[in-house]
């Protein structure tokens, strides 16, 4: 069976700090993955979504990145935090090739920058 | 943008009582799904309706949509106190290079009382 693995579950980290979440998918291969913030329990935002390795696509221009250097790995970036990056992160996956696109979500990255 | 919008934003209501939750979309779509999420965790999946669909039930879901509306909704029936959380529409956009994505409202939260 599949599964996400998101981590860290909780991060504080100083304003001008660099930050690096990381998230894997196990027992699919080509996935599609996403990177999603969600402010204050409520909508959630897209920030990046990858179709390959090596493939990423920007949703909304902002201080983040994202990398995907293996097939099932998945990572956000940033070089200096800023204080409106502090959120809730999410990282999902969704298989390719079916016209359903279910996704499927990690346990997500309270993120607080001080 | 956020293309779905779920309404009301808040619902409480006691155990064994039917919660209905509404979600309004904006442009063309291949499906649209329900997810829900507990505080503080990712979201999970609970069911889809394709746009040719008009209802369909998974256990005490029921879930209605009307593409000459644009809108969607969900019920839960027989309500419990583990039914407490936070319910997103989504929406998969017909046509194009999609890859998967789907856009995701504002959410319903939903408070069950014992």
């Amino acid at each position: 069976s599949q599964t996400i693995h998101q981590w860290p579950a909780t991060l504080v980290q100083p304003v001008g700090s660099p930050l690096s979440l990381e998230c894997t998918v196990e027992g699919t291969s080509n996935p599609n993955l996403y990177w999603y913030r969600q402010a204050a329990g409520r909508g959630l935002q897209l920030l990046f979504y990858s179709v390959g390795i090596g493939q990423i696509s920007s949703e909304v221009p902002q201080n983040l990145s994202a990398s995907r250097p293996q097939d099932r790995q998945f990572i956000l970036s940033s070089k200096k935090l800023l204080l409106s990056d502090s959120g809730f992160y999410l990282c999902a996956w969704s298989p390719t090739g079916q016209a359903k696109n279910i996704q499927y979500f990690g346990a997500g990255t309270r993120l607080s920058v001080l | 943008s956020q293309q779905g919008e779920e309404d009301p934003q808040a619902l409480s209501i006691q155990e064994g009582e039917n919660a209905t939750m509404n979600c309004s979309y904006k442009t063309s779509i291949n499906n649209l799904q329900w997810y829900r999420q507990n505080s503080g965790r990712g979201l999970v999946h609970l069911i889809l309706i394709r746009s040719n669909e008009r209802e369909k039930h998974s256990g005490r879901l029921r879930v209605t949509l009307d593409t000459s509306k644009k809108s969607s909704s969900l019920l839960i029936t027989a309500s419990r106190a583990a039914d407490t959380a936070s319910y997103f529409c989504a929406t998969a956009v017909a046509g194009g290079t999609s890859y998967g994505k789907l856009t995701f409202g504002q959410g319903t939260i939903l408070t069950v009382h014992p």
